[in-house]
């Protein structure tokens, strides 16, 4: 059982480039979350997703956006990479909250 | 928005020493949640609190939730260096359908051998 997997694991942008990061589950949780901790603030809500097909905006979803076609799969999608994407990007699924191990992410 | 409030932010002591952490709020959650998190990895949920003066323990580690529901505590007895990692509150809102977390900013325990 792989629990949330998110790929991949570290990836270097440059500012202006495109990029979409990877997350399935294998949990069948209807509930998907994409989080992003930057160095003492904890975690920011991007996106959620209540099922396939519904999706909704969490505190700070500038500059990104999602889909959800199936159960298993919540991409987070960057348009335009900027240095203030630099983070390191978690999803997660519910109930209660299984996390992936992350996406740590660099925009220079 | 909800606010947690998690202090202190960084926490380092020695073994064998008692620890506390605390995490506030002017908001009233449906659960608090308490997870650890270590370099390279996600967090990973310790306990889950839901009623009010509810007190949960996890081997050396004891939670508490306020009698309001707006704030928790952790406490962990004799620390170990296997408990160094980052400790993370997170306040549930399950209302209106959905299931969202607020996080507090987290505290960052060393446990020194």
């Amino acid at each position: 059982n792989a629990g949330v997997t998110q790929t991949p694991k570290f990836r270097i942008l440059k500012i202006g480039q495109s990029m979409t990061l990877q997350c399935t589950q294998d949990m069948n949780h209807n509930y998907m979350y994409w989080y992003r901790q930057d160095p003492g603030m904890g975690l920011k809500l991007i996106y959620y997703s209540v099922g396939a097909g519904i999706t909704d905006k969490g505190e700070v979803p500038n500059g990104y956006n999602v889909s959800r076609s199936t159960t298993e799969d919540f991409p987070l999608r960057l348009e335009l990479a900027a240095p203030s994407q630099t983070s390191v990007y978690f999803c997660a699924s519910r109930p209660p909250l299984h996390f992936g191990n992350g996406t740590r992410l660099t925009v220079t | 928005t909800q606010l947690l409030e998690q202090s202190p932010q960084f926490l380092s002591i020695q073994e064998g020493e008692n620890l506390t952490v605390y995490c506030n709020s002017s908001s009233v959650f449906s659960s608090l949640q308490w997870y650890r998190q270590e370099p390279g990895e996600g967090p990973v949920l310790l306990v889950t609190v839901v009623t009010g003066g509810e007190v949960k323990k996890l081997k050396r580690l004891t939670f508490q939730f306020g009698d309001a529901r707006k704030d928790s505590s952790l406490h962990i007895t004799a620390a170990q260096p296997g408990d160094t990692g980052l400790y993370l509150c997170a306040g549930v809102d399950s209302g209106a359908g959905s299931y969202q977390l607020t996080f507090g900013k987290g505290t960052k325990l060393s446990v020194i051998p």
